[in-house]
C-alpha cells in the first residue's frame, strides 16, 4: 500500500520561526511536491522536486524553501514564519519522468502561526 | 496560464439525489484525473480519464472527458452520505497538475 507521510498533523509556531515540514513516501517516487491548501483558493503548489537535490519552484514559492537530500524524503522549510503562512499544508508524490501522473498525498499538516 | 474552473463550488443534497460536478477549461489537458478529498486526509485518486469523449463509472460515480479535453463532469447516482467531502479535478499536461479549487459535497441522511 503507498503511503505518504508528513511529520506532524498540526503545529502551532511563532511569528518569525524557522518551521520545518518533513515528508516521506515509501514509493520509490521520483516526483514530489509540496502545496498550500486555504478556502476558496484551492490547492496552491510551491515547490516540487523531480530528482534528489533538484527543486523547481511552484505557483507561490515566496517565503518558502526546500530540502531534498534522499529520494525519500521533501522537506518544506518556511524560514521566517508569517500569519498568513497559516495554512493546510499538502506533500504529495508521483512517479516516472513526467509530471502529469497520478499524485499520492499525505495526510497534511495543518500549520497555525501566531 | 492554465486554469480550471469547478462548479459549483458548494452543493448541498438529501440523500437518494443525483447530481452532477462540472471541470472546465479553456486549455486541452492531455489527461483529466478526479480526487476526492475527506475531512482531515489529503485527496485521494478516484478516476483518470484520457481519451476525448472517454465516459468512465466507478459504482455510482460516472466520469466524462469532453470530446475536445478541455473540460470534464462528475454524476453521482443517488448520493450518500459516505459521497460527502470536497472533489478536486486536476488537469494533466506539460507541467505540475492543475488543480481545480474543488466542489465541497455535503450528503444529508
Amino acid at each position: 500500500d503507498v503511503k505518504v507521510t508528513q511529520s506532524s498533523r498540526y503545529l502551532v509556531k511563532r511569528t518569525g520561526e524557522k518551521v520545518f515540514l518533513e515528508c516521506v513516501q515509501d514509493m520509490d517516487h521520483e516526483n514530489m511536491f509540496w502545496y498550500r491548501q486555504d478556502p476558496g483558493l484551492g490547492l496552491r503548489l510551491i515547490y516540487f522536486s523531480y530528482d534528489v537535490k533538484m527543486k523547481e519552484k511552484g505557483d507561490i514559492p515566496e517565503g518558502y524553501s526546500v530540502s531534498r537530500e534522499k529520494k525519500e524524503r521533501f522537506s518544506l522549510i518556511l524560514e521566517s514564519a508569517s500569519t498568513n503562512q497559516t495554512s493546510m499544508y499538502l506533500c504529495a508524490s508521483s512517479t516516472g519522468g513526467a509530471l502529469r501522473e497520478t499524485q499520492y498525498f499525505g495526510p497534511g499538516t495543518r500549520l497555525l502561526v501566531l | 496560464t492554465q486554469l480550471l474552473e469547478q462548479s459549483p463550488q458548494f452543493l448541498s443534497i438529501q440523500e437518494g439525489e443525483n447530481l452532477t460536478v462540472y471541470c472546465n477549461s479553456s486549455s486541452v489537458f492531455s489527461s483529466l484525473q478526479w480526487y476526492r478529498q475527506e475531512p482531515g486526509e489529503g485527496p485521494v485518486l478516484l478516476v483518470t480519464v484520457v481519451t476525448g469523449g472517454e465516459v468512465k463509472k466507478l459504482k455510482r460515480l460516472t466520469f466524462q472527458f469532453g470530446d475536445a479535453r478541455k473540460d470534464s463532469s462528475l454524476h453521482i447516482t443517488a448520493a450518500q452520505p459516505g459521497d460527502t467531502g470536497l472533489y478536486l479535478c486536476a488537469g494533466a499536461g506539460n507541467t505540475p497538475l492543475v488543480f481545480g479549487k474543488g466542489t465541497r459535497l455535503s450528503v444529508i441522511a
